[in-house]
């Protein structure tokens, strides 16, 4: 079935560096992607979304970059934080006509060491 | 907070038994989605209504079922439950289908 990768179960970086998280995507027609952060023993939180019709996006302090021809999407999380410290998911957006149904990836642990 | 509420927020039970899960969508959002998550698992998607009616469904169990009611909150309704039935189950919802969604902070489920 399909499924949304990422490369590194865990990622740890010192704290003030920028961390980069990526995510391998499974269908090249997907059409809108969502980065979330989670914390432990709370729901995923909306970061940042990008449509693929654009291959960048900012928010604050965070950079989504995608990249079709590779189906690949990643986070960049400028100045990292010990607040940074979650679980990052990626999803995907397959289209589908009148349903859809969001791949989630399992997910990237960022740790951040002080 | 995302506007999502989900109850409760931990509930434990012994196999065999039911419960049910409530969700009350962000104020105006139309579409409610259900989703489990297993220890070291991701989120795997259960059911998706969109104004009372069901528009998707994924790996949701027969023992499982879900609505959604007119002022637009859902219930998921878990029954014969096992062990493995223990998780993590969220609720999330979107204005229109394709939006982002927005998740709830989960209910805890375990089944001993």
């Amino acid at each position: 079935g399909e499924s949304v990768g990422l490369h590194l179960p865990t990622l740890s970086v010192q704290e003030g560096d920028n961390s980069i998280i990526n995510c391998a995507y499974s269908n090249s027609a997907s059409d809108y992607f969502i980065w979330y952060k989670q914390e432990s023993g709370k729901g995923p939180q909306f970061i940042i979304d990008i449509r693929s019709n654009m291959d960048k996006r900012q928010g604050q302090r965070v950079t989504v970059l995608l990249n079709k021809t590779v189906k690949h999407l990643s986070l960049q999380i400028a100045a990292t934080q010990p607040g940074d410290s979650a679980v990052y998911f990626c999803a995907e957006k397959p289209p589908t006509s009148g349903t859809y149904k969001y791949i989630f990836g399992t997910g990237t642990r960022l740790k951040v060491l002080a | 907070d995302s506007g999502v509420t989900q109850t409760p927020k931990h509930l434990i039970t012994a196999t065999g038994q039911r419960v049910t899960l409530r969700c009350s969508p962000r104020s105006g959002d139309l579409s409610v989605y259900w989703y489990q998550q297993s220890l070291d698992q991701g989120l795997q998607f259960l059911i998706q209504y969109y104004n009372g009616e069901e528009r998707a469904k994924g790996n949701i169990l027969e023992r499982f079922s879900a609505q959604q009611f007119p002022d637009l909150h859902s219930e998921l309704n878990l029954s014969s439950l096992e062990l493995g039935d223990s998780a993590l189950y969220f609720c999330a919802s979107s204005a229109v289908q394709g939006n982002t969604i927005y998740f709830g902070e989960g209910s805890w489920l375990t089944v001993v």
